[in-house]
């Protein structure tokens, strides 16, 4: 089936370090990938997506790379801010699923200056 | 960028009554939608999809005659909580995408109800 298992947070990172939340997933067919940003009381912001293997999504300093060989969509930025704080949501859609997506459980993000 | 426009975006009401939830895509036709319920500090839970002019196909576990969903439109979706309780009180959040494959779907700000 289709699943998205994705780094338990609370991640918490000092303005400017490095970030990785890793992401993995398993599914039929072929999928694609987006990460979701979620400010607290808001909605999901797409931040990125790629549609096919070896595909760089980037928005905002934020990056990731479609690795099929691993199945991973692992999200990055080499400067975090404070204004990164949020839930990051990893996520995917199959073409057999009817636009439906599949979640992770989110990876808190918090900055401190 | 594709907007959807959510309404409320906080609604506290009394035990028994019935809300209604407004989702509709701005600037684009929104072949699907979704609703989804979020709890504290947890991901999304997907309660039923709806495509325009046809009956929304629901989660295991949903109790469709609670929540109501009616996709009448290319650009509005509507999820009416029939007969509130307070265990329903949570942060539903709608989201629409068109009809190719692998698009993106855009979600709304959600809306936080409480129920007394």
């Amino acid at each position: 089936g289709n699943s998205v298992t994705q780094m338990e947070g609370p991640v918490t990172l000092s303005e400017e370090a490095f970030l990785t939340i890793n992401c993995t997933y398993t599914a039929t067919g072929y999928p694609s990938l987006f990460w979701y940003v979620q400010y607290p009381g808001e909605g999901l912001q797409l931040l990125l997506k790629a549609t096919k293997a070896d595909d760089k999504g980037s928005n905002k300093g934020f990056e990731a790379t479609y690795r099929k060989e691993t199945t991973s969509f692992h999200l990055e930025k080499g400067s975090v801010q404070v204004s990164d704080s949020a839930v990051y949501f990893c996520a995917l859609t199959t073409s057999n699923t009817g636009n439906q997506f599949y979640f992770g459980t989110g990876t808190s993000l918090t900055v401190i200056p | 960028g594709a907007v959807v426009s959510q309404h409320p975006s906080r609604v506290i009401c009394k035990s028994g009554t019935s809300v209604k939830i407004e989702c509709r895509s701005l600037d684009f036709q929104a072949t699907t939608m979704f609703w989804y319920r979020q709890f504290p500090k947890q991901s999304l839970m997907l309660m039923a999809t709806s495509n325009e002019g046809s009956k929304a196909t629901y989660e295991q576990g949903v109790e469709k005659d609670k929540f109501l969903i009616n996709h009448a439109s290319l650009t509005l979706s509507t999820l009416t909580v029939t007969s509130a309780h307070p265990e329903d009180s949570s942060f539903y959040i709608c989201s629409a995408t068109g009809d190719r494959e692998h698009q993106p779907q855009h979600f709304g700000d959600g809306t936080r109800l409480s129920i007394l």
